[in-house]
């Protein structure tokens, strides 16, 4: 069956560590995102891609890149870490062919914890 | 700025009633609606997907309306059961006059089905 997966599904690491986080989905979706959910918050987005080598800023993208090199994979990099980036994160993806299809499906979660 | 609001923020009910989440947004220019549950610890699960152009949506015991007039979607529950027990989150994608936009989220009711 399609899915789409995270890992590591936890992580911890020391502030200022670069830190790379994993998403892969196998519905050869054009679209996929990156979400964090914060208690309070909600959940918002980081950076999203419509598309291969097409990445875009998303609400809250200040500390995160993403690189898009094929269709099924979308890693989320924390350039040096920081407490305030503690969170659950979630990717999802999206069909986007036709725009009636944008009905979103989300992973599992990578829970990350900055000391 | 689009604002996506879920009251209430708990609900805590007994077997088998009938219940509804309610879900308020602040624009009325949407492109679609979609609601979620979101079991503890894992990822978001979509249950119904609105068109702008709809008024409903049904999936088995889950029926989900849009008033967007009103900036209103209701997800109706019948013969609730414990397993219902979740937080949903209800997300719209605003409309922006010929683009999408991309989802913005409530922060969810989260529901609990007493035996």
């Amino acid at each position: 069956d399609a899915e789409i997966t995270q890992s590591p599904r936890h992580k911890i690491t020391e502030t200022g560590r670069q830190v790379t986080l994993a998403c892969h989905q196998t519905w050869n979706h054009n679209n996929m995102f990156w979400y964090r959910q914060d208690l309070g918050h909600g959940l918002r987005l980081i950076h999203y891609s419509y598309g291969v080598h097409d990445t875009n800023k998303g609400e809250v993208s200040d500390g995160y890149s993403v690189s898009r090199s094929n269709t099924e994979d979308l890693p989320l990099t924390l350039e040096s870490a920081a407490s305030s980036q503690t969170s659950v994160y979630f990717c999802a993806s999206s069909e986007g062919r036709r725009k009636e299809l944008n009905e979103q499906f989300f992973g599992p979660g990578t829970r990350l914890t900055v000391l | 700025k689009q604002e996506v609001t879920q009251i209430p923020a708990a609900l805590s009910v007994p077997e088998g009633e009938n219940l509804v989440l309610n879900c308020s947004f602040t624009d009325s220019a949407i492109y679609n609606l979609q609601w979620f549950r979101q079991d503890p610890g894992k990822g978001l699960t979509s249950l119904l997907l609105i068109q702008s152009s709809q008024r409903e949506q049904t999936s088995g015991r889950l029926n989900a309306s849009l008033d967007k007039s009103s900036g209103r979607s209701t997800l109706y529950i019948a013969a609730s059961q414990p397993g219902d027990s979740a937080t949903y989150l209800c997300a719209v994608r605003p409309w922006y006059g010929g683009s999408q936009g991309n989802l913005i989220f409530g922060k969810g009711t989260k529901l609990s089905v007493k035996p």
